[in-house]
C-alpha cells in the first residue's frame, strides 16, 4: 500500500462545478498536510496547507481528518484556470510524502 | 530573490556516464529536497537534507547520491546513468515548522534523458 494514496481521476467537470478530491495516508505520525498545484511540465507550487481545524481560501477549502487518516479539497465554483494535477503531501520530521495527484480538467 | 534554481535545465546522457545536478536556494532554508517524477506519476523522494552536513534517504535513493556542504546547495550525483533514471528532477526547500514542515518551494525541474 502506498504511503499517500489519491484517486487519479481524471475529473473532467464543467465551468461552475464543485469538485471534491480525497487522499489518505498510512502514517498515523503524520505532522503536516498540504495541497500541492501542478501545471503541465511545470513545478509545483502550494494551494494550501491543511489544518486539523480546516481552512478555506476563497472557492478552495481544505479539511483533515485525523481519526481516519484522510485530507480532502473541495473547490467551489470551478474555474478554467483551477486545470491543473492537485497533489497530496503529507509530512513527518522534515520528511515529505506526495501522492501521484489528481488531474482535473475544467470545460466550457 | 532568485528562489530555487536548479542547473542544468537539461541534459541527456548515456549509460554508464556520470553526471551532478545543482541546486541552490537563496532563503536560508534548513531543508533541502531532491525528487524525481515520471511521466503520470507523483513526486518521489531521492534524498534529503535537513541541515548543513546532513542528509538522509528518502523513497528511492538507489543509484543516487548528495552531498549538502554548503546550507544554499544540495548537490545530487548520479555515479553511472541508466535509462531507467531517465526522468524530471525536482529541488525544494523548505523550513521546520511547528506542525513539522512548513511550505516547499520548488526549483524549475531539471529534464534528464538516459540513453
Amino acid at each position: 500500500r502506498k504511503e499517500v494514496e489519491q484517486d487519479p481521476g481524471p475529473f473532467n467537470v464543467p465551468e461552475g462545478a464543485t469538485v471534491a478530491f480525497n487522499c489518505t495516508y498510512s502514517n498515523s505520525a503524520s505532522q503536516s498536510f498540504f495541497w500541492y498545484r501542478q501545471d503541465c511540465r511545470k513545478e509545483p507550487k502550494l494551494l494550501m496547507s491543511v489544518y486539523s481545524s480546516g481552512n478555506e481560501d476563497g472557492r478552495f477549502t481544505a479539511q483533515l481528518n485525523r481519526a481516519s487518516q484522510y485530507i480532502s479539497l473541495l473547490i467551489r465554483d470551478s474555474k478554467l484556470s483551477d486545470s491543473a494535477t492537485y497533489l497530496c503531501v503529507v509530512a513527518n520530521a522534515g520528511k515529505s510524502t506526495f501522492g501521484d495527484g489528481t488531474t482535473l480538467t475544467v470545460k466550457p | 530573490n532568485a528562489g530555487v534554481t536548479q542547473t542544468p535545465k537539461f541534459r541527456v546522457l548515456k549509460t554508464g556516464q556520470s553526471m551532478t545536478l545543482l541546486c541552490a536556494q537563496d532563503m536560508n532554508h534548513e531543508y533541502m529536497y531532491w525528487y524525481r517524477q515520471d511521466p503520470g506519476m507523483g513526486l518521489r523522494l531521492i534524498h534529503y537534507s535537513v541541515g548543513e552536513g546532513t542528509t538522509a534517504k528518502g523513497e528511492v535513493p538507489d543509484g543516487y547520491n548528495v552531498s549538502r556542504l554548503k546550507k544554499q546547495n544540495f548537490l545530487l550525483g548520479l555515479e553511472s546513468a541508466a535509462p531507467s533514471q531517465t526522468s524530471v528532477y525536482f529541488c525544494a526547500s523548505s523550513n521546520p515548522g511547528t506542525g513539522g514542515l512548513e511550505t516547499q518551494y520548488f526549483g524549475p525541474g531539471t529534464r534528464l534523458l538516459v540513453l
